[in-house]
């Protein structure tokens, strides 16, 4: 069975770190692409960043560029989110979500086609 | 960075209507345009991708159309697993930006 099972998440204080895990299980991790999606307390889903199927190249959203981090190790079919200076803004669940390709009719297009249960952020004091 | 809006923010309707929602980019996108519907609790379920071709599953009473800056997910006869929230999300360039979604309620 293809899953993603997000950890890591919890209770920090304002300026205080976190690091998110996503475990990969039931398909070729390092094959794909891989992506965080955070959705603030009642609010719509927000893109945060993405990852290459190796690690070597990134995307973040302004809103997180400079604090956090994404990365992934292959070999234990794991990605992370590292969060750093997290903010009241910051709070919300956290998705890892997988990129898969998807052949149309006059493209290549991609989506997030299986997704984490995801994991909890508190920022408060 | 390209801006998706969603109309309306909320639905209220029947089992057995027909509804569309409607989501529009604030430039062109082409058909890169990718629909999730997400129940309270739960994580988001990939609908539809490249604006009008349904994933895996997806029962066909969901379609999607558009190109360019305007599109819609329409549901055909509406049943009573389809109450969720619906978001559409573009796939032409980085941030990948989400709508802020459509919440369709049972009237």
């Amino acid at each position: 069975e293809v899953q993603l099972v997000e950890s890591g998440g919890g209770l920090v204080q304002p300026g205080g770190s976190l690091r998110l895990s996503c475990a990969a299980s039931g398909f070729i991790f390092s094959n794909y692409w891989m992506h965080w999606v955070r959705q603030p307390p009642g609010k719509g889903l927000v893109w945060v960043s993405r990852s290459n199927s190796d690690g070597s190249s990134t995307s973040y959203a302004d809103a997180v560029k400079g604090r956090f981090t994404i990365s992934r190790d292959n070999a234990k079919n794991t990605l992370y989110l590292q969060m750093n200076s997290l903010r009241a803004e910051d709070t919300g669940v956290y998705y890892c979500a997988r990129a898969a390709g998807f052949i149309g009719r006059d493209y290549y297009y991609y989506a997030l086609d299986v997704w984490g249960q995801g994991t909890t952020v508190t920022v408060s004091s | 960075d390209i801006q998706m809006t969603q109309s309306p923010s909320s639905l209220s309707a029947s089992v057995g209507d027909r509804v569309t929602i409607t989501c529009r980019a604030s430039q062109s996108i082409s058909s890169y345009l990718n629909w999730y519907q997400q129940k309270p609790g739960k994580a988001p379920k990939f609908l539809i991708y490249g604006a009008s071709s349904l994933h895996s599953g997806v029962p066909s009473r969901f379609s999607g159309s558009g190109s360019g800056t305007d599109f819609t997910l329409t549901i055909s006869s509406l049943q009573p697993e389809d109450f969720a929230t619906y978001y559409c999300q573009q796939s032409y360039s980085i941030p990948r930006s989400f709508g802020q979604g459509t919440k369709l309620e049972i009237k």
